[in-house]
């Protein structure tokens, strides 16, 4: 079974400063890729980013950046100098990269951190 | 880009009566999704669908919910009768290879 943890529930910051926001994940697979998700108040899921189980490397795309660590299974992501519009809900999710089992590639979706920026 | 459309965007509708969640997910994907969302919780995964049939379902999708592929484009969510714990946002999603790609979401309320 998958299981992803996002143990921050509310994290409230001031603009300009940085946020971290952690992902934990569980899985028995060897291949699977890793999502975070912006749910602003809209309601709608924005997708920012997907990194497969291959690849550690990690991501800086502007202010955003993720850190993928195999060896602690998380997958964290910061925001640099946070501005207003960040305030969001930020959902990190999982799912298997090969299709067997049945798996269909399903998403396991963490209960995501309500991130508020005040100015 | 190619998206994933989804109709209405909001719906009321009162308890015990059936609605239809409506989908055109991306044309040359294969694998066919509905989530739901209760009002300040996670997304939870429904049911997916690949080859016209559905490949894996939660236990939430019990025998209140059905989805269908009627014409090879649109991907429906129906809700026999609804109650109002039903009451969610519903989310669509097509995939292909783990390239997800989500709709923009069906607010319904059940009053």
């Amino acid at each position: 079974a998958q299981k992803v943890t996002q143990a921050q529930t509310e994290i409230s910051v001031v603009e300009k400063e940085d946020v971290t926001l952690d992902c934990v994940y569980e899985t028995r697979d060897t291949t699977y890729y890793l999502f975070w998700y912006k749910q602003p108040p809209s309601g709608e899921l924005v997708f920012l980013i997907r990194r497969n189980s291959f690849d550690e490397q990690n991501e800086i795309s502007g202010r955003y950046s993720w850190n993928f660590q195999k060896s602690t299974s998380s997958f964290n992501f910061t925001i640099t100098a946070s501005q207003v519009v960040d305030s969001a809900v930020y959902f990190c999710a999982l799912t298997n990269l090969v299709r067997s089992g049945g798996s269909n590639y399903k998403l396991t979706f963490g209960k995501g951190t309500l991130l508020t920026v005040n100015p | 880009e190619p998206e994933v459309t989804q109709t209405p965007s909001h719906q009321v509708t009162q308890m015990g009566q059936e609605v239809i969640l409506r989908c055109v997910p991306i044309s040359n994907h294969l694998y066919f999704y509905w989530y739901r969302q209760i009002l300040g919780q996670k997304v939870e995964f429904l049911v997916s669908f690949y080859n016209n049939e559905i490949s894996e379902k939660s236990e939430i999708f019990d025998d209140q919910f059905s989805v269908e592929r009627p014409d090879g484009s649109n991907f429906t969510l129906k809700i026999r009768s609804t109650k109002l714990e039903d009451s969610a946002m519903y989310f669509c999603a097509s995939s292909a290879r783990g390239g997800y790609t989500f709709g923009s979401g069906t607010r319904l309320t059940v009053v």
